[in-house]
C-alpha cells in the first residue's frame, strides 16, 4: 500500500487566515481524497483531488473555501481559507491503495489537527 | 442522514476475551465494507474488508461478518489484546459507482489488561 506523509501535523491559526496542508505519497496514485473529522463525528469526504483537472467537491464543500491542488500523481494540497473556529477539525488526506489487490484498502495520512482561535 | 452507523461509541473488554464491534448501513448499493483502526494522533489504518458476495472474512485474530439482509456487519477480535485499544471505524463503498468511502462515527475499544 502507499505511504502518505502529511504536514503539518497540527497548527493553531488565527481566524481569517488560511492554512495549506500538504500530502506526499511515496508512489503514483490516481485518486487522492481529503477528509475532515470534526470532534465526535465520522470522517467526512471534502473532495476528490484529480491530477490534471479540478477537484470534485462533495455537497456542502466549495472550492473557494477549500481550494485543492494536485500537480502530479504523488502530491496534493488542501487549503482551508478564511478560517473560523468552526473549521477546527482534523483534516486527513487519503490515497487509493491496494485496489489492484481488490481490497480497496485506502491509505491515510496521519492527519492535521487544526485549531482556529 | 447517516448511511453507516456505529451505535456504540465505546466498548470495554478484558484482555483475552472477544471484542465485537457492530456496524449498520442503510444504502443497499454498498457492496464493499472495510474496517479501519485509528490510534490517537495517527491516521486510520486499514484492517480488514469484505465483499458483499461473502458473509465472512478472516485474517488472524480479526474476522468480519456480513449479514446483507439485515444490512449489518460486525468485527470480531479474538483474543483481544491491550494493543487493540483504538477507535475502530466501519466504512462502506459502492464499487463501480462513486467508489467513495462512507464512514461511521467510530467505536472506541478499550482492552483492559
Amino acid at each position: 500500500s502507499a505511504v502518505i506523509s502529511q504536514k503539518p501535523s497540527r497548527d493553531i491559526c488565527q481566524r481569517g487566515t488560511s492554512l495549506t496542508i500538504q500530502c506526499q505519497v511515496d508512489s503514483q496514485v490516481t485518486m487522492m481524497f481529503w477528509y475532515r473529522q470534526q470532534p465526535g463525528q465520522s470522517l467526512t469526504l471534502i473532495a476528490t483531488a484529480n491530477q490534471g483537472s479540478e477537484a470534485t467537491y462533495e455537497s456542502g464543500f466549495v472550492i473557494d473555501k477549500f481550494p485543492i491542488s494536485r500537480p502530479n500523481l504523488t502530491f496534493s494540497t488542501l487549503t482551508v481559507s478564511n478560517m473560523s473556529p468552526e473549521d477546527s477539525s482534523i483534516y486527513l488526506c487519503s490515497a487509493e491503495g491496494g485496489r489492484e489487490l481488490a481490497n480497496y484498502g485506502y491509505t491515510f495520512g496521519s492527519g492535521t489537527r487544526l485549531t482556529v482561535v | 442522514d447517516q448511511q453507516v452507523k456505529q451505535n456504540s461509541p465505546s466498548l470495554s473488554v478484558q484482555e483475552g476475551r472477544i471484542s465485537i464491534l457492530n456496524c449498520d448501513y442503510t444504502n443497499s448499493m454498498f457492496d464493499y465494507f472495510l474496517w479501519y483502526k485509528k490510534y490517537p494522533a495517527e491516521g486510520p489504518t486499514f484492517l480488514i474488508s469484505i465483499s458483499s458476495i461473502k458473509d465472512k472474512n478472516e485474517d488472524g485474530r480479526f474476522t468480519v461478518f456480513l449479514n446483507k439482509s439485515a444490512k449489518h456487519l460486525s468485527l470480531h477480535i479474538v483474543p483481544s489484546q491491550p494493543g487493540d485499544s483504538a477507535v475502530y471505524f466501519c466504512a462502506a463503498l459502492e464499487r463501480g459507482g462513486s467508489e467513495k468511502l462512507v464512514f461511521g462515527k467510530g467505536t472506541k475499544l478499550t482492552v483492559n489488561p
